[in-house]
């Protein structure tokens, strides 16, 4: 069945360091979305994108959807300890169906 | 307007019983869906339901598990003789439509099994 895969599993840098997660899928997406689970929460929604080559910033994150549509990276620049937690993408195959989470890259920031 | 609620938080039950766990989504959201997160894993996809509706349980299995979402009332997932197997957090996300929008998680319930 399709899936989703995620690298790395799991990510230690330091406070001030860059950081960046990949999504890679075995199909082609319509769709891909990534969310943020801080330790002992939920997730919770920080973007979804939808067209070829797609790149989208929000403060310190850049967000990228590969031009096949099978891929997909998180990138966070000179990260806080306010970044802790594990980062999923989620992708979804045509316009029916239910989003295919990765099992998501954990990020710790050392002080 | 209130997120999406779960309860209960914390769920403890001995093998052999019944586990109940209530979703009510976000006001104006028809669309549910129910993940199992086991410790340092990922999100597994387990029932995507609409009102009255399920739309897709390719996730959930056969056995023991059955989700609803009732036109009146939170959407339930009814786990019947709980194994230690199933001791995980069961999180319930809501959409206001399909699943090209994003979805909103409520805070979870943890479910022990004893």
């Amino acid at each position: 069945g399709q899936q989703v895969m995620q690298i790395p599993q799991y990510q230690h840098v330091q406070e001030g360091e860059d950081f960046t997660t990949y999504c890679n899928s075995s199909t082609t997406l319509s769709n891909i979305q990534w969310y943020k689970q801080r330790p002992g929460g939920h997730p919770v929604f920080l973007i979804q994108l939808v067209k070829s080559g797609e790149v989208k910033k929000q403060k310190r994150l850049t967000f990228q959807f590969g031009e096949a549509k099978k891929n997909s990276s998180l990138h966070i620049t000179a990260t806080q300890t306010t970044d802790v937690g594990t980062y999923f993408c989620a992708g979804k195959r045509g316009s029916q169906g239910n989003l295919i989470f990765g099992k998501g890259t954990k990020l710790s920031v050392k002080p | 307007n209130a997120g999406v609620m779960q309860n209960p938080r914390h769920l403890v039950r001995r093998r052999g019983q019944e586990a109940r766990l209530r979703c009510s989504p976000m006001k104006g959201h028809s669309h549910v869906y129910w993940y199992r997160q086991l410790p340092e894993e990922g999100l597994k996809f387990m029932v995507y339901l609409q009102k009255e509706n399920i739309i897709d349980e390719s996730g959930m299995p056969k056995e023991r598990f059955s989700a609803e979402f009732p036109k009146e009332g939170p959407s339930i997932l009814r786990i019947q003789q709980v194994v230690r197997g199933d001791s995980a957090a069961y999180f319930c996300a809501s959409s206001p439509g399909t699943s090209n929008y994003e979805q909103y998680f409520g805070p979870g319930t943890r479910l022990t099994v004893t």
